[in-house]
C-alpha cells in the first residue's frame, strides 16, 4: 500500500529556535499535501493545505508566518515551526492525496514536537 | 463538510463484533462516508469508504442507512489490536478535499 513517512519521529528543541518537519509520500505523487495537529486527549485540527508548486492554504487561526510550509515537489512537503514555544509542542500529521486518485489520502506516522 | 456525531467511547469483548454507529444528518448527495482509525501515537488508518451501499473490505463492513442519516462500521471479530479511536468523516469524493476530524469514537477491545 501508500506509503507516507515523516521525519523525524520526534524532537526535541528549545524555546525560540526553529524545526522543520519533512513529509514524504514514497510510493506515489501527491499534488496535495495536509498538515494536521493533535494536542493530547484530542482530535485531529487541520492546520493548512498545500498544493504542489503553490502557497499554502492555512485554516483560520492558524498563524502562517510561524507555521511555514513549503511543497516544492509532487513526494516532499516540509512544516517549519518558527520560533517555536511550549504551547507550540504537539502531534504533528501530514497526509496525502495521491495524485488522479482523489479518493485515497494517506497519513505519515506523526512527528512528537516538545519544545523547552 | 457535513458534521458527524459518533458516542465517545464504546467497549467491546475480544472476539466479538463491533458496531460502531456514527450519524450524519445533514449529509448531502455526493458525500461519502469514510471511516478511519488512530491507534495512540500513530497516524490515522484509512478503514473502509462508501456512498449508499453496503461495503466490506479485509478490515471491516460498512452498512449505511438508506436514507443515508447514518452508518455503522462493524470489525466482525475485534481483537485488542483494534483498540483505538475510530472517525467518521464525510465528504465530497472529488476534488482535493481536506477530512475534518470530529472526536471520534474511543473502542476498547476487553479480553
Amino acid at each position: 500500500g501508500a506509503v507516507v513517512s515523516q521525519h523525524p519521529s520526534w524532537v526535541i528543541c528549545k524555546s525560540g529556535t526553529s524545526v522543520k518537519i519533512e513529509c514524504r509520500s514514497l510510493d506515489f505523487q501527491a499534488t496535495t499535501m495536509f498538515w494536521y495537529r493533535q494536542f493530547p486527549k484530542q482530535s485531529l485540527m487541520l492546520m493548512a493545505t498545500s498544493n504542489e508548486g503553490s502557497k499554502a492554504t492555512y485554516e483560520q487561526g492558524v498563524e502562517k508566518d510561524k507555521f511555514l510550509i513549503n511543497h516544492a515537489s509532487l513526494t516532499l512537503s516540509t512544516l517549519t515551526v518558527t520560533s517555536a514555544h511550549p504551547e507550540d509542542s504537539s502531534f504533528y500529521i501530514c497526509s496525502s492525496l495521491r495524485a488522479g486518485r482523489s479518493y485515497e489520502q494517506y497519513f505519515g506516522p506523526g512527528t512528537r514536537l516538545t519544545v523547552t | 463538510d457535513a458534521k458527524t456525531t459518533q458516542p465517545t467511547s464504546m467497549d467491546c469483548a475480544e472476539g466479538r463484533a463491533a458496531n460502531l454507529p456514527c450519524n450524519h444528518s445533514t449529509i448531502s448527495g455526493n458525500e461519502y462516508v469514510y471511516w478511519y482509525r488512530q491507534i495512540h501515537s500513530q497516524g490515522p488508518q484509512y478503514i473502509i469508504h462508501g456512498l449508499k451501499n453496503n461495503e466490506t473490505n479485509e478490515m471491516a463492513s460498512l452498512i449505511i442507512t438508506e436514507d443515508r442519516k447514518s452508518s455503522t462500521l462493524i470489525l466482525p471479530h475485534a481483537t485488542l489490536r483494534d483498540t483505538a479511536v475510530y472517525y467518521c468523516i464525510v465528504r465530497v469524493l472529488q476534488g482535493a478535499q481536506k477530512l475534518v476530524f470530529g472526536q471520534g469514537t474511543r473502542l476498547t477491545i476487553n479480553p
